[in-house]
């Protein structure tokens, strides 16, 4: 199993949808998890963190299954400046490396 | 929020030329900073862990003398392509931990072509 794994994409849906993405992980002691966003040719910029079950701001909601291993983003509403690729972040528990996913494309449509 | 500045934004060069980027942290001090490189349509590769005063950690695969990195400050740390080929062309982007330790503030990435 990959340390961390996302839902391949892209995902291509139209304006006003609703959408989620999966991220798994492999290491059980991980604590915290992060979303990110990036732009094409951009850096990635922090878009949510979740340290217990869940986070919600606006139309993001990240949900965290410690039994499955896995985290998921929802976006609601879905807009065309949605559009970009989101990764997820795993820092390990003893404070290394922080591990990305591959990243998860998102194409919104009007 | 903590802010890292990472220059230049695009360099264009030739083969056999090195090139220099700077990652800087402007409002708080970063003893480690860690160097990406993304290639078109693919997730960021974490090359290198830049630790101030010691010597760079670097990734399997990542030639330790094609990319140098020195950290010399709390708040510098900077990475020499040398001899630079067109397959180094790239996005190069640096990133710290910030104050807490957990988040990672990202520089704004450097795209990297060479002839």
């Amino acid at each position: 199993r990959k340390e961390v794994e996302q839902d391949p994409g892209p995902f291509n849906v139209p304006e006003g949808a609703t959408v989620a993405f999966n991220c798994t992980y492999s290491n059980s002691a991980s604590q915290s998890f992060f979303w990110y966003r990036q732009d094409c040719r951009k850096e990635p910029k922090l878009l949510m963190s979740v340290y217990s079950s869940g986070n919600e701001d606006g139309r993001f909601t990240a949900q965290l299954n410690r039994a499955s291993q896995y985290i998921s983003l929802l976006i609601r509403d879905s807009k065309l400046s949605d559009s970009a690729t989101y990764l997820c972040v795993v820092p390990p528990a003893w404070g290394g490396k922080l591990i990305f996913g591959q990243g998860t494309e998102l194409s919104v449509k009007p | 929020g903590a802010v890292v500045s990472q220059h230049p934004s695009r360099v264009i060069c030739k083969s056999g030329t090195s090139v220099k980027i700077e990652c800087r942290s402007l409002d708080f001090q970063a003893t480690t900073m860690f160097w990406y490189r993304q290639f078109p349509k693919q997730s960021l590769m974490l090359m290198a862990t830049s630790n101030e005063g010691s010597k760079a950690t670097y990734e399997q695969g990542v030639e330790k003398d094609k990319f140098l990195i020195n950290h010399a400050s709390l708040t510098l740390s900077t990475l020499t392509v040398t001899s630079a080929h067109p397959e180094d062309s790239s996005f190069y982007i640096c990133s710290a931990r910030s104050p807490e330790g957990e988040k990672l503030f990202f520089g704004s990435g450097t795209q990297l072509s060479v002839l």
